[in-house]
């Protein structure tokens, strides 16, 4: 089954700067990807598709690219500020099941 | 507000007992997921429901069983609870079977003691 993985460890980036979270699915390539958003104890938000189709995506300091070739999306928030301090979670979509990652929890430093 | 409500929003009980959490989806949504978030897993897709079928089936343990009613609320019901089962409960819900753009509810803390 599909397996979506993205680094553990935590990002601390100095408020700012540019934040880049990565996102690597095993199998086959998905009909898109779907980046969400969780504050602790809290449901996750939904920030952003980018279909196979696409390779690149922008809402306002959000970007998220499709790289079906390394079966990997990153996923950027320039401009970082404390308030984006959260987990970030990679979902696969399409007909199959919506299987999420273990999430990147970015720490933006003032 | 994702429009997603989910009750109750705590839930303590011990070893042994039954519960049953319970989701509204986004008005006009017709799927509704369940989800386990605990610390060490992530969130693990449970079931699925659209239009009051099943659509699709995560890793539920048999203990735990789900349906959506004619409104399109759900229910999900957990039996013979273990301390393992402890975790935070999730329902979400989408427009569509494409499964795009969930919103999740606010989500049950089940504590089992």
């Amino acid at each position: 089954s599909q397996k979506i993985e993205q680094n553990s460890e935590a990002l601390n980036i100095q408020e700012g700067k540019t934040a880049t979270l990565t996102c690597n699915y095993t199998n086959y390539s998905p009909a898109y990807l779907q980046w969400y958003r969780q504050d602790p104890g809290r449901g996750p938000v939904f920030l952003l598709l980018i279909r196979e189709n696409e390779k690149e995506k922008r809402k306002e300091r959000l970007k998220v690219t499709f790289d079906t070739t390394l079966k990997q999306s990153l996923f950027h928030i320039t401009a970082s500020q404390p308030a984006d301090s959260a987990t970030y979670l990679c979902a696969t979509g399409g007909y199959q099941k919506v299987t999420f990652g273990t999430g990147t929890k970015l720490q933006v430093i003032p | 507000d994702s429009g997603v409500t989910q009750t109750p929003k705590h839930l303590i009980t011990a070893t042994g007992q039954r519960v049953t959490l319970r989701c509204s989806p986004r008005s006009g949504d017709l799927s509704v997921y369940w989800y386990q978030q605990s610390l060490d897993q992530g969130l693990q897709f449970l079931i699925q429901y659209y239009n009051g079928e099943e659509r699709a089936k995560g890793n539920i343990l048999e203990r735990f069983s789900a349906q959506q009613f004619p409104d399109l609320h759900s229910e999900l019901n957990l039996s013979s609870l273990e301390l393992g089962d402890s975790a935070l409960y999730f329902c979400a819900s989408s427009g569509d079977r494409t499964n795009e753009k969930l919103f999740f509810g606010s989500g049950t803390q089940l504590s089992v003691l």
